[in-house]
């Protein structure tokens, strides 16, 4: 299982674009990278994946070197609600059902300030 | 709402006793999975089940079990329970057994041991 090293605390202000590093060094190669959403006493929300290259939605992008060995969250012009804990996830998609155990860091606490 | 359904939303009980927690996953969703988060900590994977049966389990203590029944709800039993033991327990779904499609969490039960 690949481990993942993200920044314990980011801080920023209100507008500016925020960018979350997550190192995997150890990563495979069906490891896909997903990075999830927390707000206290609520469960994880889903944000955004992707395998190599960029992939962006509506919410956020995710900029994966030709390496895999890390992965940037970008969240553009972020506001207070965006204030929360951003977790980064390697995992193997390749077999269905198979007995993979996402590891769960400490995750990223982003605090977005007026 | 994320469509996963946990219940109770707040639980205060005695040491010694036993809980259930129960799960109602996504509609369509056949995976589902069990996590605590004690204040302060990551996400710790307990144990999944994919249709019924068991895929993976995780850090999950002797004292606890689950099941996931026909209809496709899980219990998560807590037993001998522990001042330790209090936490936020969240249960999410996936489609398939797969990750990749990105859990669905529900908004977890908090869980006082006293």
């Amino acid at each position: 299982l690949a481990k993942t090293t993200q920044p314990i605390s980011m801080d920023s202000y209100e507008g500016q674009e925020v960018n979350i590093t997550c190192s995997h060094n150890n990563i495979a190669t069906n490891d896909y990278i997903t990075w999830y959403q927390q707000f206290p006493s609520q469960g994880p929300r889903f944000i955004i994946q992707g395998y190599k290259t960029k992939v962006t939605n509506e919410v956020a992008s995710l900029f994966i070197p030709a390496d895999r060995k890390s992965s940037t969250l970008s969240l553009p012009r972020v506001s207070l609600s965006d204030t929360a804990v951003y977790y980064c996830l390697v995992g193997d998609i390749s077999n269905a059902g198979n007995n993979r155990k996402l590891i769960w860091g400490l995750g990223t606490s982003l605090a977005v300030n007026p | 709402d994320s469509g996963v359904t946990q219940t109770p939303k707040h639980l205060i009980t005695a040491t010694g006793q036993r809980v259930t927690l129960r799960c109602s996953p996504r509609s369509g969703d056949l995976s589902v999975y069990w996590y605590q988060q004690s204040l302060d900590q990551g996400l710790q994977f307990l144990i999944q089940y994919y249709n019924g049966e068991e895929r993976a389990k995780g850090n999950i203590l002797e004292r606890f079990s689950a099941q996931q029944f026909p209809d496709l709800h899980s219990e998560l039993n807590l037993s001998s329970l522990e001042l330790g033991d209090s936490a936020l327990y969240f249960c999410a779904s996936s489609p398939r057994g797969q990750e990749n499609y990105g859990y669905t969490f529900g908004s977890g039960t908090r869980l006082t041991v006293v």
